[in-house]
């Protein structure tokens, strides 16, 4: 079966400070697209970072990372320097050739002052 | 604005009853898929659309669910005999697909609905 384990249904950091999102998956084939999402509350599911499963250089969006090991198929998220607005549910996902996205439970982000 | 739009943002219903929900597309898209999130839950894909054929539809989507694509453009999205179980967000995003390797989907705001 194709899956997606978040194992932190929430997460606190404080602000200026740096937070992992941890995700794993299950998928048997080799070509395959991860992504994490971000969704405020009340608000729309925004595409935070990608990362193509065929390239090894991890994906970095100003202060949105990635560490992707491949062979433990493990996809997580690093934000740095956190801000206010970061706060928000965090979807890890990943899509294969048909593009239909099979999504984690989502982690709860809360950003202290 | 030329995001994605859905309508209506909330409705709620009396179990049994039909509801049909709207999702227009950024209008150069060719794709348009349909999720569902439960709270607390993440999306579940149900359905997705190249142009105005439909794909594929989830072995979760009942044969009370009916989606269609007409001409390509908006889709809409019919639950008949509405259920409890049916309450729910439902997620509507489109994407370009066949321009590179990969496609980024864009969400609609969604479109909540409560069955009593």
């Amino acid at each position: 079966a194709q899956t997606v384990t978040q194992s932190q249904p929430e997460m606190s950091v404080q602000e200026a400070e740096t937070v992992t999102l941890s995700c794993t998956y299950d998928t048997s084939e080799s070509d395959y697209y991860l992504f994490w999402y971000k969704q405020p509350p009340s608000r729309q599911m925004i595409l935070v970072i990608r990362q193509e499963a065929y390239k090894q250089q991890n994906a970095t969006e100003n202060r949105f990372s990635v560490n992707f090991q491949k062979a433990a198929k493990s996809f997580s998220l690093k934000i740095s320097d956190s801000q206010l607005g970061d706060a928000a549910m965090y979807f890890c996902a990943y899509t294969l050739s048909d593009r239909k996205l099979i999504w984690g439970l989502g982690t709860s982000l809360a950003v202290n002052p | 604005d030329t995001g994605v739009s859905q309508d209506p943002r909330h409705k709620i219903t009396k179990r049994g009853q039909n509801v049909t929900f709207r999702c227009d597309p950024i209008s150069e898209h060719n794709r348009l898929y349909w999720y569902r999130q439960t709270l607390g839950q993440g999306p579940e894909f149900l359905t997705y659309f190249q142009n105005e054929a439909q794909l594929e539809k989830s072995r979760l989507l009942s044969d009370r669910f009916s989606a269609e694509r007409p001409k390509g453009s908006f889709s809409t999205l019919e639950i008949q005999r509405t259920e409890q179980g049916d309450s729910a967000m439902y997620l509507c995003a489109s994407s370009r697909y066949g321009l590179s390797n990969w496609d980024e989907q864009f969400f609609g705001p969604g479109t909540r609905l409560t069955v009593l």
